[in-house]
């Protein structure tokens, strides 16, 4: 069975120092993974994905994510954090037979400190 | 494009009382699927639908019913609320399968249900 795990309830950081949300999976097969963020009361929305290629995947508002096949993992980063960096993640993998049923993880609150 | 949008925002119920949760579309998007949040467990897949008059059982789909008429609506029903279904719900959508972005969900803004 596909799993996710995000082992940090939150992270704290201050602002302009680099940051990570971590994220490891369980699937068989290769994975479709994904980081989506939330906003107070608002919906997710998607940050960025791996499907295949490069390891180092690039997304919006600056951040990025490694997939790490060794060790199961796809930490979420960016160089440089800003207050309004402050949500909540997700990660999240999908099923690769086609139905895009996603698997999530329970989320991990950042907070950046001005 | 209004892209998913959700009503109501907010809904109180009684134990026992039923209500449908609506969920729209512009995007021609074939996949939708619905969702609970609920603190320290994520997102959680209730029902889901890959097109027209086709919906299928997602992680915790007992208590709700779901059916898809149109590419653009997916309506979830609560039959008879329960305490244990007070949460946030999320409907999602994603393009055509083999389209640009086809896995990709794009969610809504969440109905917040309270069942009394």
């Amino acid at each position: 069975a596909q799993s996710v795990a995000q082992p940090e309830d939150q992270v704290n950081v201050a602002e302009g120092n680099p940051l990570t949300v971590k994220c490891t999976y369980s699937v068989s097969g290769n994975p479709y993974l994904f980081w989506y963020v939330q906003y107070p009361n608002r919906g997710l929305q998607f940050l960025l994905k791996y499907i295949t290629g490069d390891n180092l995947v690039k997304g919006s508002y600056g951040f990025e994510a490694e997939f790490n096949k060794s060790q199961t993992s796809f930490h979420l980063k960016k160089p440089s954090a800003l207050v309004s960096d402050s949500a909540l993640y997700f990660c999240a993998v999908s099923d690769t037979s086609g139905t895009y049923k996603y698997i999530f993880g329970t989320g991990t609150r950042l907070k950046v400190l001005a | 494009n209004a892209g998913v949008t959700q009503t109501p925002k907010f809904q109180v119920l009684k134990t026992g009382q039923s209500m449908t949760l609506q969920c729209a579309q512009d995007m021609n998007h074939e996949y939708m699927s619905w969702y609970r949040q609920d603190p320290g467990m994520g997102l959680r897949l209730i029902h889901y639908s890959v097109g027209a008059g086709i919906t299928d059982q997602g992680e915790v789909p007992n208590g709700y019913n779901v059916s898809r008429s149109t590419t653009e609506d997916f309506p979830l029903r609560l039959l008879s609320a329960a305490p244990s279904q007070t949460s946030v719900y999320f409907c999602a959508s994603s393009p055509p399968s083999g389209a640009l972005g086809s896995d990709t969900q794009y969610f809504g803004p969440g109905t917040r249900l309270t069942v009394l």
